[in-house]
């Protein structure tokens, strides 16, 4: 069966700090994968997406960037942690191929709060 | 840019209650629509996908429809328990692009 997982749970970071939040997804190739943030109160925001290695696409101008390694390994970076990225992070991965018109499954999430 | 409504934002109900939470799209071009749950602190779990082509679908005590032409969708829970409590979102995937987009969702709680 299919797993995902995300790390860390819980991060708290300065202002200025860089970020790397990382997900990997176990049990099935070639997956499609997102990067989302849930603020307080709030629906989940698309930031990134990928369909494949080094294929990133992105859904907000922002001080974030991902990047996909290797096939199941995505990668959420910032060089600079500012006030406004305080969130709950989430991953997520859809079959791929065709598979995007599949469930998307998610994590635990990050929350991350920036001081 | 399509906006997903969720309504009502929080709903408090006592247990073994029938329930409908709605939720309303502005762009009838869509591939499907999904709903989740949330639970505090904690990612998210897949209960219903329909696609564009179907109008409902059902699992266990949950039963989902959607009208596509109306832009809207309803999450019906038959006698509602106390672990039914948590976020329920809804989603629909865009025809372009491979996008999930959101609406704010409703907080149930469930009294024993």
């Amino acid at each position: 069966s299919q797993t995902i997982h995300q790390w860390p749970a819980t991060l708290v970071q300065p202002v200025g700090s860089p970020l790397s939040l990382e997900c990997t997804v176990e049990g099935t190739s070639n997956p499609n994968l997102y990067w989302y943030r849930q603020a307080a109160g709030r629906g989940l925001q698309l930031l990134f997406y990928s369909v494949g290695i080094g294929q990133i696409s992105s859904e907000v101008p922002q001080n974030l960037s991902a990047s996909r390694p290797q096939d199941r390994q995505f990668i959420l970076s910032s060089k600079k942690l500012l006030l406004s990225d305080s969130g709950f992070y989430l991953c997520a991965w859809s079959p791929g191929g065709d598979g995007y018109n599949q469930p998307q499954h998610f994590g635990d999430g990050t929350r991350l709060s920036i001081l | 840019k399509q906006e997903v409504t969720q309504i009502p934002a929080a709903l408090s109900v006592p247990e073994g209650e029938n329930l409908v939470l709605n939720c309303s799209f502005t762009d009838s071009a869509i591939y499907n629509l999904q709903w989740f749950r949330q639970d505090p602190g904690k990612g998210l779990t897949s209960l219903l996908l329909i696609q564009s082509s179907q109008r409902e679908q059902t699992s266990g005590r949950l039963n989902a429809s959607l009208d596509k032409s109306s832009g809207r969708s309803t999450l019906y829970i038959a006698a509602s328990q106390p672990g039914d409590s948590a976020t329920y979102l809804c989603a629909v995937l865009m025809e372009y692009g491979n996008k999930l987009v959101f609406g704010a969702g409703t907080i149930l709680r469930v009294k024993s």
